[in-house]
């Protein structure tokens, strides 16, 4: 079957705009988890979503981040007024449970210029 | 000091030799240990997975974890150059707790 998707894979945008990242875990998992993967480093938690509901999102850096999973399937990671220190890969995965394997999507290479 | 360490590399080997890989931890309250690999512009994929001390063989790859001492070995034996690719640890402290990465060991095995 399909495995997480990601759109769009890269998008390049100026510093002060306003971006949404798409992830579409595998059909049946009810858990999601958004990442952020800077060059050399390893995948960052962000937060973490049960269904629809975020059970935990002590990772976002700031207010500029938020994230939704509405109907508890896809969700969209929204950047308000980028900065240059934003740029980053972001990772979205999903489980069948929070305690089963995360299976990770391709990610959104993300510019801030 | 970070959660969580690993030697960034990059690390090179000849085909089939045995690489090991590791990572320390700090926090005594982790409880699940990970491997994951990550091929360039691609997502990780779960190599290993376990909870207790001792070892764990899956074909080539060996997991250990040594919790007295809050560190974590990969072992790859006879390893291919399609082994070659950043390894990353991951360690959760309890069921449905975030995950935390270790920076990543980039390894090329050269034919």
């Amino acid at each position: 079957g399909a495995g997480v998707s990601q759109t769009p894979s890269n998008k390049v945008t100026e510093k002060g705009k306003y971006v949404e990242l798409r992830c579409d875990p595998i059909s049946g998992h009810t858990a999601l988890y958004w990442y952020r993967q800077s060059l050399g480093q390893g995948p960052e938690f962000l937060i973490y979503f049960q269904g629809t509901g975020a059970a935990d999102d002590s990772g976002l850096p700031n207010d500029r981040f938020f994230a939704v999973r509405p109907e508890g399937s896809v969700s969209t990671l929204k950047i308000q007024r980028t900065e240059r220190g934003d740029s980053a890969v972001y990772l979205c995965a999903s489980s069948l449970s929070p305690d089963n394997e995360q299976f990770f999507g391709p990610g959104t290479r993300l510019t801030v210029l | 000091q970070k959660e969580v360490e690993q030697d960034p590399g990059p690390l090179s080997v000849p085909e089939g030799a045995i690489v090991s890989l590791n990572c320390t931890y700090s926090n005594s309250a982790f409880q699940y240990f990970m491997w994951y690999r990550q091929y360039s512009r691609k997502g990780p994929e779960l190599l290993m997975y376990t909870y207790s001390s001792g070892n764990k063989e899956d074909g080539r790859f060996t997991a250990q974890v040594d919790k007295s001492s809050k560190y974590i070995s990969l072992f790859i034996r006879d390893s291919q150059p399609s082994d070659s690719a950043t390894y990353l640890c991951a360690i959760q402290s309890g069921y449905g707790q975030n995950f935390v990465f270790g920076p990543g060991t980039r390894l090329s095995v050269l034919p």
